[in-house]
């Protein structure tokens, strides 16, 4: 497709449950971010690939998070045992490179917003 | 600390106002990146300018512009003539480049504006 597609764009986990959330970046986009966006705040980051290496995960909140890249371009983000604070939308973001990152070329998907009950 | 902040939560004005959204950001770093995103109803994060640390030039696109003052720290966005498909969620964010070049975008807690007809 022509931008960054994130899927399911809501979900509703009861506590407990665990969940995943897809990203598929624009084709060839060598990075990828995923950012947490809590109601009324603005994005925070969590981690960061260049191809399939996990770069950056120093924003993770806890070890109940985790991310994967395995083939260089579909992400998932995977919550377990889901808590109520894990409510928000996450967002997945794309660059044709880090540089385009730092140029300002970085294409964000219109996020999966997830409601845990 | 590198931080943004953006003390307007939310703001209205009637239509064809001009409306000013303010940007404060800290930094310990001489170089950086700003940045005004925009994220309208839909979700996704929308890219509208980015300035160098170095270059504080004013830049006017259209209706938009944009105030770099180095001196007060601040970043902040003028939209002419407001028109209601202008009513979004507005993000300044930070990019700093220490030696240990980052990957991280740090957003505000955004302004919401709202347009009325």
């Amino acid at each position: 497709g022509a931008g960054v597609s994130q899927s399911p764009r809501y979900k509703v986990a009861k506590r407990g449950q665990d969940v995943a959330l897809r990203c598929d970046p624009i084709s060839g986009h060598v990075s990828l971010f995923w950012y947490q966006q809590a109601l009324g705040q603005g994005p925070e980051f969590l981690t960061y690939f260049q191809n399939e290496a996990q770069l950056d995960k120093s924003g993770l909140p806890s070890d109940r998070f985790f991310a994967e890249r395995p083939e260089g371009s579909v992400s998932t983000l995977k919550i377990q045992r889901t808590q109520q604070e894990d409510s928000a939308v996450y967002l997945c973001a794309s660059s044709l490179t880090i540089w385009d990152f730092w140029a300002g070329e970085l294409f964000f998907g219109e996020g999966s917003r997830l409601t845990v009950l | 600390a590198q931080k943004v902040t953006q003390a307007q939560t939310e703001i209205s004005v009637v239509e064809k106002e001009d409306v000013t959204l303010d940007c404060v950001y800290e930094t310990r770093d001489t170089t950086y990146y700003l940045f005004w995103y925009k994220q309208p109803p839909s979700g996704e994060l929308v890219f509208l300018i980015r300035r160098n640390s170095f270059d504080e030039q004013n830049e006017i696109s259209g209706r938009y512009s944009w105030n770099f003052q180095k001196s007060t720290s601040s970043f902040n966005f003028t939209i002419t003539a407001s028109q209601v498909v202008d009513s979004a969620v507005y993000f300044c964010a930070l990019t700093p480049l220490s030696m240990n070049r980052d990957d991280k975008i740090i957003f505000g807690k955004g302004t919401r504006l709202h347009i009325l007809p």
